[in-house]
């Protein structure tokens, strides 16, 4: 079963401009989380979807945004970059919970590492 | 607010030494705890997790890690170590009610020396 994939794995943007990030996930896996990755700051969640709907949010500001679509693939958008974008940003799936009741863990993705000029 | 702390930056073991990476967490609740392994220039590799039940939890490539309630702990252990387990590994926490959103440790590298 293929692993959760991510493109582009490397981009090079310069301030003020905006990128998009995508992800696709494992097979079956409904619901999308995305990190930021820095030296300074460490791994910090972003949001994640689930069925096209954002379920969780991290403390990021607006011009982070993110959406999911009917197959489940996911997209991040970053506006108006800033330097301080510069970072790994990881993907991860999981599936959802099960009919127990019981959650299951994450899957990652191999990031896409984004700098910004 | 949760947290994770993981008090050692870097560890440098020998190849077949024990090793034992500590991590504290603070949350109200007994939360859900993950060890995570991340190899340069890749994502991260979940080892193992604790959801409930046992404490004692068994991962891959032979890690184990023991919940400890009083203490606030999920240290990482390994008996023997490889080189090939030199990398960088995380603690994260999630809130009980979802295994995502994680909160994530500052991480610990591990060096192994031949």
């Amino acid at each position: 079963k293929a692993g959760v994939t991510q493109t582009p794995r490397y981009l090079i943007k310069t301030r003020g401009q905006q990128v998009t990030l995508s992800c696709s996930p494992i097979s079956g896996h409904r619901s999308v989380s995305w990190y930021q990755q820095t030296p300074g700051q460490g791994l910090q969640f972003l949001f994640e979807y689930f069925s096209e709907t954002q379920r969780n949010k991290g403390n990021f500001p607006g011009r982070f945004s993110g959406r999911q679509f009917s197959n489940s693939r996911s997209e991040m958008n970053v506006s108006t970059l800033e330097l301080g974008d510069s970072a790994l940003y990881l993907c991860a799936s999981s599936l959802p919970r099960t009919s127990g009741g019981s959650y299951n863990e994450q899957f990652f993705g191999p990031g896409t590492r984004l700098t910004v000029l | 607010a949760q947290s994770v702390t993981q008090p050692d930056i870097h560890i440098t073991v020998s190849e077949g030494a024990s090793l034992e990476l500590r991590c504290n967490y603070s949350y109200g609740a007994t939360p859900y705890l993950f060890w995570y392994v991340q190899s340069p220039g890749q994502g991260l590799q979940l080892l193992l997790k604790y959801f409930s039940g046992d404490t004692l939890v068994q991962g891959i490539k032979g890690f184990e890690a023991e919940f400890k309630r009083s203490q606030s702990s999920f240290n990482l252990r390994k008996p023997s170590v490889h080189w090939s387990d030199a990398a960088e590994y995380f603690c994260a926490v999630a809130p009980t009610g979802t295994a995502s959103k994680l909160t994530f440790g500052t991480g610990t590298r591990l060096q192994v020396t031949l």
